[in-house]
């Protein structure tokens, strides 16, 4: 069975910095791209960045490129993303996300981890 | 980056109903579109992708349709476990991006 396990969501401070995690399994780790979509209280489903399964490519929605940083340990089967600079706009609910196979659609996600941004 | 536009944004219906929901890209994308459904305070669901690729486990009332620009989600009968948000989500390229959602009510 597939599943993903995200941490690391907490309270901080404008400015302030978290490393968000997501413990895979279940399935072979390293032959997946993997996505972090985010969800604000209240709004839309938005695609935040994306990794290919060597870690080697990287992609980044423009609302966070320059302050986020995706990153997997395949040797762990687990996948984070950096996320310094923080605004209050960044306040969200974090999933990470299993892209199907040689394609960039999601299909297993993880239950999110909550990022408040907040003085 | 591709725009997608959703419609409508919430709809009301009934036990039973046949339901539609469109999503049109701002500039082609072959088939590449997923479908989510969404309930509160949980993740996203895959329902379709390829734009008519039923994902395993997905009830066959659920049926995704459409290439290039314009797409449809139908429900052929709506249950109450339906009630639900539901989001398109173009895969064709980076950055991904979604529709705004469509939030099915109960009438």
């Amino acid at each position: 069975e597939v599943q993903l396990v995200e941490s690391g969501g907490g309270l901080v401070q404008p400015g302030g910095s978290l490393r968000l995690s997501c413990a895979a399994s279940g399935f072979t780790f390293s032959s997946y791209a993997m996505s972090w979509v985010r969800q604000a209280p209240g709004e839309g489903l938005e695609w935040v960045s994306a990794i290919s399964s060597s870690g080697g490519v990287t992609y980044y929605a423009d609302s966070v490129k320059g302050r986020f940083t995706i990153s997997r340990d395949n040797s762990k089967n687990t996948l984070y993303l950096q996320v310094n600079s923080l605004r209050a706009e960044d306040t969200a609910v974090y999933y990470c996300a299993r892209e199907r196979w040689l394609q960039s659609t999601p299909d297993y996600w993880g239950q999110g981890t909550l990022v408040t941004v907040s003085s | 980056a591709i725009q997608m536009t959703q419609s409508p944004s919430s709809l009301s219906a009934s036990v039973g109903d046949r339901v539609t929901i469109t999503c049109r890209a701002s500039q082609g994308i072959r088939n590449d579109l997923g479908w989510y459904q969404q309930n509160p305070g949980k993740a996203p669901k895959l329902l379709i992708y390829s734009a008519s690729s039923l994902q395993s486990g997905v009830p066959s009332r659920f049926s995704g349709s459409g290439s290039g620009t314009d797409f449809t989600l139908t429900i052929s009968s709506l249950q109450p476990e339906d009630f639900a948000t539901y989001y398109c989500l173009q895969d064709y390229n980076y950055p991904l991006t979604f529709g705004q959602g469509t939030k099915v009510e109960i009438k």
